[in-house]
């Protein structure tokens, strides 16, 4: 039982680069989310799909989209990266969506 | 004003002690609180979740929930060195479509 898996750990983009960052659990959650982490700001949501179907906006999402690819499945995309998407990105997993949530390792993106 | 605060600390405690934490929110019909534990580099854990006024106790560690008050504390008791971290509050609003807003955090620091 791995919980909540992120790939890749590390990325670094030049500016204007795409990506798209992978998420997957297996703890058979219905919700899914995506955070970002900066130095003094906390976790803010990106994006979350509160199940398998749907998706919708959280406090920043701009510059990003997502794909509920399955129930295990979440990717985040960045179409073209800029410096201020550098930052630690965190998906997260909970069985009723906003209860408790786990988190998977992070990715640590880094825009040029 | 922030959905949730805290203070960022650091809160140096010597091992042994009670380190105290507290996080005050916003939203009044706030119902969920929730208290994660992030290592320095590492994904945020949950530790504790509490719905209803009063306390609640898990190890050495004790949520306090004052909805009145609009705060809630968590203790750690006989503290140790590896509870050095950043301890995040959220909190699951109404304001803001139920979503959880989490606190900048409260790093602990444990002094053997």
């Amino acid at each position: 039982n791995a919980g909540v898996t992120q790939t890749p750990k590390f990325q670094v983009l030049k500016t204007g680069q795409s990506m798209t960052l992978q998420c997957a659990q297996d703890m058979n959650h219905n919700s899914m989310y995506w955070y970002r982490q900066d130095p003094g700001m906390g976790l803010r949501l990106i994006y979350y799909s509160a199940s398998e179907g749907t998706t919708d906006k959280g406090e920043v999402p701009n510059g990003y989209n997502v794909s509920r690819l399955n129930k295990r499945e979440f990717s985040l995309r960045l179409e073209s990266a800029a410096p201020s998407q550098t930052s630690v990105y965190f998906c997260a997993s909970s069985m009723r969506t906003y209860y408790e949530q786990y988190f998977g390792p992070g990715t640590r993106l880094t825009v040029t | 004003q922030k959905e949730v605060e805290q203070n960022s600390g650091p809160l140096s405690v010597p091992e042994g002690a009670i380190a105290s934490l507290n996080c005050t929110y916003s939203d009044r019909v706030s119902q969920s609180f929730f208290w994660y534990r992030q290592y320095s580099g590492k994904s945020p854990e949950l530790i504790m979740s509490i719905y209803s006024n009063g306390d609640k106790e898990d190890g050495r560690f004790t949520a306090q929930l004052n909805k009145a008050s609009q705060y809630v504390s968590l203790l750690i008791r006989d503290s140790q060195p590896s509870d050095s971290a950043t301890y995040l509050c959220a909190v699951r609003g109404f304001s803001n479509d139920y979503k959880l807003s989490f606190g900048a955090g409260t790093t602990v620091t444990v002094r053997a």
